[in-house]
C-alpha cells in the first residue's frame, strides 16, 4: 500500500489552463504539505494543513489554491497556468507539524509541464 | 528565512570507502534537524530526526551527529555501496521545515 499517493504523476498542459493535483495519505497523519521542487532542485514549502486547517501559506501566487476536504486528503488546484509553474510538486504528510519530530513522508511527485 | 547549507554539493566515492558531509544551520531557536535520502526517480525518505545537542543516530552503515550550539550536523556513510548513491537532504525544523540543497553522493563500483 502506498502511504502517500499523488495523482497524476505526469501532467502536460497548455498555458492558461486550470489543473488539479490530488494527494491522499493512509498513515493517519494530521498534517499534510505541498512542496515545489524548483529549478535548482530545492524543495520549497508552499502550503501546510493541520487537521484540515491551513497553517502555512508561503508567498505563492493566489492562482494556487489548496483544499483539504479531510485530514487524509490535500489537493492543489492551479488556475491560469503559466510557463513558470512547470515543476515537480511533492505532497507530504507527518504526525504533528514539521518543526517538531514528525518526519515527513513524501509522495512520488507530480511533474507538471506547461507548454 | 532559515539558511540551511549543505556541503559539498556533490561527491564521488569509491565502493567500500567511507565518506561524510555537512549540514550547517543557524544555531538559535533550534527545534529539530531532519536528514532525508532522495534516490533518483523516487521520493525523499527520512533517515533521521535529531533534536538534542550531541545526538548521534545510526541506521545500518549510515550515521549522523548533531551540534546545535555551533549549528552543524554530519552524515557519515561507512563502507559505501552503489545503493548509497542518492542525494542526501538535511532540513531544519521550526515554523516550517526548511531544506538544504542536498549533497549528491555517487558511489563508483
Amino acid at each position: 500500500d502506498t502511504a502517500v499517493s499523488q495523482t497524476p504523476k505526469y501532467l502536460v498542459t497548455q498555458m492558461g489552463n486550470d489543473k488539479s493535483i490530488k494527494c491522499e495519505q493512509n498513515l493517519g497523519h494530521d498534517t499534510m504539505y505541498w512542496y515545489k521542487q524548483d529549478s535548482k532542485k530545492f524543495l520549497k514549502i508552499m502550503f501546510s494543513y493541520n487537521n484540515k486547517e491551513l497553517i502555512i501559506n508561503e508567498t505563492v501566487p493566489n492562482r494556487f489554491s489548496p483544499k483539504s476536504p479531510d485530514k487524509a486528503h490535500l489537493n492543489l488546484h492551479i488556475n491560469s497556468l503559466e510557463l513558470g509553474d512547470s515543476a515537480v510538486y511533492f505532497c507530504a504528510s507527518s504526525q504533528g507539524v514539521s518543526g517538531n519530530t514528525g518526519e515527513l513522508f513524501f509522495g512520488e511527485g507530480s511533474r507538471l509541464t506547461v507548454l | 528565512i532559515l539558511n540551511v547549507e549543505q556541503s559539498p554539493q556533490s561527491l564521488h566515492v569509491q565502493e567500500g570507502d567511507s565518506t561524510n558531509f555537512t549540514c550547517s544551520f543557524p544555531s538559535s531557536n533550534f527545534y529539530a534537524l531532519h536528514w532525508y535520502r532522495w534516490e533518483t526517480a523516487k521520493s525523499p525518505e527520512a533517515l533521521f530526526v535529531m533534536t538534542l545537542n550531541g545526538d548521534e543516530k545510526k541506521k545500518g552503515r549510515i550515521s549522523a551527529t548533531l551540534n546545535t550550539k555551533e549549528g552543524y550536523s554530519y552524515l557519515y556513510i561507512k563502507g559505501s555501496q552503489p545503493e548509497d548513491s542518492a542525494t542526501y537532504l538535511c532540513a531544519l525544523g521550526g515554523y516550517k521545515l526548511s531544506f538544504g540543497a542536498g549533497t549528491t553522493v555517487t558511489v563508483r563500483a
